[in-house]
């Protein structure tokens, strides 16, 4: 069975520092993998996605992720933290029969 | 495009009771996936509709159940509800399934 880790429950960073949200997948086959983000009281917000092509996918917001077969993980990143990054992140990974599995999600907050 | 809508956006029930959720996909849209959302055990799949047809299934009792409609609109039913059932229920839809998942804003359930 697919499966998707994030090991943080929450990340704290100060504004302007870089920030990494981690996560680790297990999928049969050919992985691909979604980063969203949920503000308070909002459902869920697309940012980006993996499906093939380069490891170093760009999405919204300033926002990018690195795709590592090897060590099986899709960490999302930005190189300079704002205060209004500051919600919840969820990572996902979708299988060869549409089934999405998604992380537990890992609090960022972004500290002024 | 109207994004996706979801309604009633907020319910409280007694235990025992049976709530219908409707959820309206984004046009075009033949996927519809639904998410209950709680604190402890974060995002759980329930299950996903493709063109009237029920083509995944999470982990949950009979108790929970779905159907969608020829215009792509979805249901959820929770039959005897229970107090573990209270959470953020999230509908998203897909053009096919295959791809980037929009999600509507939640109907947050409280069953007292």
């Amino acid at each position: 069975a697919q499966s998707v880790a994030q090991p943080e429950d929450q990340v704290n960073v100060a504004e302007g520092n870089p920030l990494t949200v981690k996560c680790t997948y297990s999928v049969s086959g050919n992985p691909y993998l979604f980063w969203y983000v949920q503000y308070p009281n909002r459902g869920l917000q697309f940012l980006l996605k993996y499906i093939t092509g380069d490891n170093l996918v760009k999405g919204s917001y300033g926002f990018e992720a690195e795709f590592n077969k090897s060590q099986t993980s899709f960490h999302l990143k930005k190189p300079s933290a704002l205060v209004s990054d500051s919600a919840l992140y969820f990572c996902a990974v979708r299988d060869v029969y549409q089934k999405v599995t998604f992380g537990t999600g890992t609090k960022l907050q972004v500290i002024p | 495009k109207a994004g996706v809508t979801q309604t009633p956006r907020y319910l409280i029930k007694t235990r025992g009771q049976q709530v219908t959720l409707s959820c309206s996909p984004i046009s075009g849209h033949r996927s519809v996936s639904w998410y209950q959302q709680t604190p402890g055990q974060g995002l759980q799949f329930l299950f996903e509709y493709f063109s009237e047809t029920q083509r995944n299934k999470g982990n949950f009792p009979g108790r929970f159940s779905g159907r969608q409609f020829s215009n792509s609109r979805s249901e959820m039913n929770v039959s005897t509800l229970e107090l573990g059932d209270s959470a953020l229920y999230l509908c998203a839809s897909s053009p096919s399934g295959a791809d980037t998942q929009y999600f509507g804003p939640g109907t947050r359930l409280t069953v007292l």
